[in-house]
């Protein structure tokens, strides 16, 4: 079985502060982990991902996670928040039952503050 | 992008009802899925399909059926509506080239009143 823990279902943070969302993870099997962001009345949009290889992953608009194995975490950040930044971000996990099943966290909403 | 059109994107509909939304992607890809999303509870899979004819069950596939005649096509159907049904839904492909990974549509908001 997998499963997704994001910390936080809300956020909030000054613009140009650091963002820090967090996720872990449990998997029987080496993990594929993957954050999305949601706008609103949107469809969800891949972030970024982490399949094999480099452990510090970099995606689209400024944001990077890092796969953390001794602590089953892959948490998002970005060094200095945007107001377009606000969102809702999900953590997906796929590798237990087979590559194709994917689990999804419960989501951060993330505000950003003037 | 991969390509997915959801419709109808909006739908109000009366309990008892039978509704379905479709799914449609032009990238040829084997899987698809149907996703709930609701307040609290992040996106949950109702079914999804690993090519024509060939279904499976989600974690929340009670009192909805899928039917996939075509590689392109991926229909939801709610035989009988419920307000619980109320949610929004998303149709995703999944692409198994470089990493595995799920694509989305839009989104199709439904009411059940």
């Amino acid at each position: 079985a997998q499963s997704v823990t994001q910390l936080g279902s809300h956020v909030s943070v000054s613009e140009g502060a650091l963002v820090l969302l967090r996720c872990n993870y449990s998997s029987s099997v080496p993990p594929y982990l993957f954050w999305y962001v949601q706008y609103p009345n949107q469809g969800l949009q891949l972030l970024l991902k982490y399949t094999t290889g480099a452990t510090l992953v970099k995606g689209i608009n400024g944001f990077e996670a890092e796969f953390k194995k001794s602590e089953t975490s892959f948490h998002l950040t970005k060094p200095s928040a945007h107001m377009s930044d606000a969102a809702e971000y999900f953590c997906a996990v796929s590798g237990s039952g087979g590559y194709q099943k994917v689990t999804f966290g419960t989501g951060t909403k993330l505000q950003v503050i003037p | 992008d991969a390509g997915i059109t959801q419709s109808p994107r909006h739908k109000v509909t009366e309990t008892g009802t039978p509704v379905t939304l479709r799914c449609h992607q032009t990238e040829n890809h084997r899987y698809m899925y149907w996703y709930r999303q609701d307040p609290g509870h992040g996106l949950r899979l109702i079914h999804y399909s690993y090519g024509v004819k060939d279904t499976d069950k989600g974690e929340v596939s009670d009192g909805y059926s899928v039917s996939r005649s075509k590689t392109e096509d991926f229909l939801l159907t709610l035989e009988s509506a419920t307000s619980s049904q109320t949610s929004v839904y998303f149709c995703a492909t999944l692409t198994e080239y470089s990493g595995n990974t799920i694509y989305f549509g839009e989104g199709s908001w439904l009411t059940v009143v």
